[in-house]
């Protein structure tokens, strides 16, 4: 139980262009989704925190109109990278966590390159 | 600014060691501790939580917390090639959001 998908796993874009990527709970309702980047050989990094139905709550430094999310059901939230350019290149992963428990459960990450 | 520290490392052990990883954290509000193990190009995959000092036991893992001393551990018996990876460390309050420690990277030596 408590799998989380993200889709796709690999995208390659050209520079301008918007890319968008899924995080699904596939076996839970998923009151909160987080969304991070990770760096080559550094840590994850929370970009934002969505609650369904609601406004992302976004970190410090992390421009909400470039970084679009999108908590639209308790299975399914949306990133979309507005106007990438390749230093938004980046593994970004999405988690989930039910109403019920601490535990934040991983997606497999989506690898963007942007050209 | 809350902050997680590990040591980076790396960490070599010899198979059949016990590896010890280290995190300190600064917030004293901090609520819940995980370990994450990490394998380059994947997601993070939980190994064991912990929210009450003392220690933890869980198969080869044991966590062990000092909250007076900010500090949480990880120690791997036994341990495995398989075990080598990055070995992230993370801290959550209320808000449930987690920070990360930049991770130690393990590498057990057949």
């Amino acid at each position: 139980g408590a799998v989380v998908s993200q889709h796709p796993s690999r995208v390659i874009c050209k520079s301008g262009t918007s890319v968008k990527i899924e995080c699904r709970s596939l076996d839970f309702q998923a009151t909160t989704m987080f969304w991070y980047r990770q760096f080559p050989k550094k840590s994850l990094m929370l970009m934002a925190t969505s609650n369904e139905g609601s406004k992302a709550t976004y970190e410090q430094g992390v421009e909400k109109d470039k970084f679009l999310i999108n908590h639209a059901s308790l299975t399914l939230s949306t990133l979309t990278v507005t106007s990438a350019h390749p230093e938004d290149s980046s593994f970004y992963i999405c988690s989930a966590s039910r109403e019920t428990d601490n535990e934040q459960f991983f997606g497999p990450g989506t690898r963007l390159t942007v050209l | 600014q809350k902050e997680v520290e590990q040591n980076s490392g790396p960490l070599s052990v010899p198979e059949g060691a016990i590896a010890s990883l280290n995190c300190t954290y600064s917030d004293r509000g901090s609520q819940s501790f995980f370990w994450y193990r990490q394998y380059s190009g994947k997601s993070p995959e939980l190994i064991m939580f912990i929210y009450s000092n003392g220690d933890k036991e869980d198969g080869r893992f044991t966590a062990q917390l000092n909250k007076a001393s900010q500090y949480v551990s990880l120690l791997i018996r036994d341990s495995q090639p398989s075990d080598s990876a990055t070995y992230l460390c993370a801290v959550s309050g209320s808000a449930r959001q987690l920070t990360f420690g930049s991770g130690t990277q393990l590498t057990v030596l057949p």
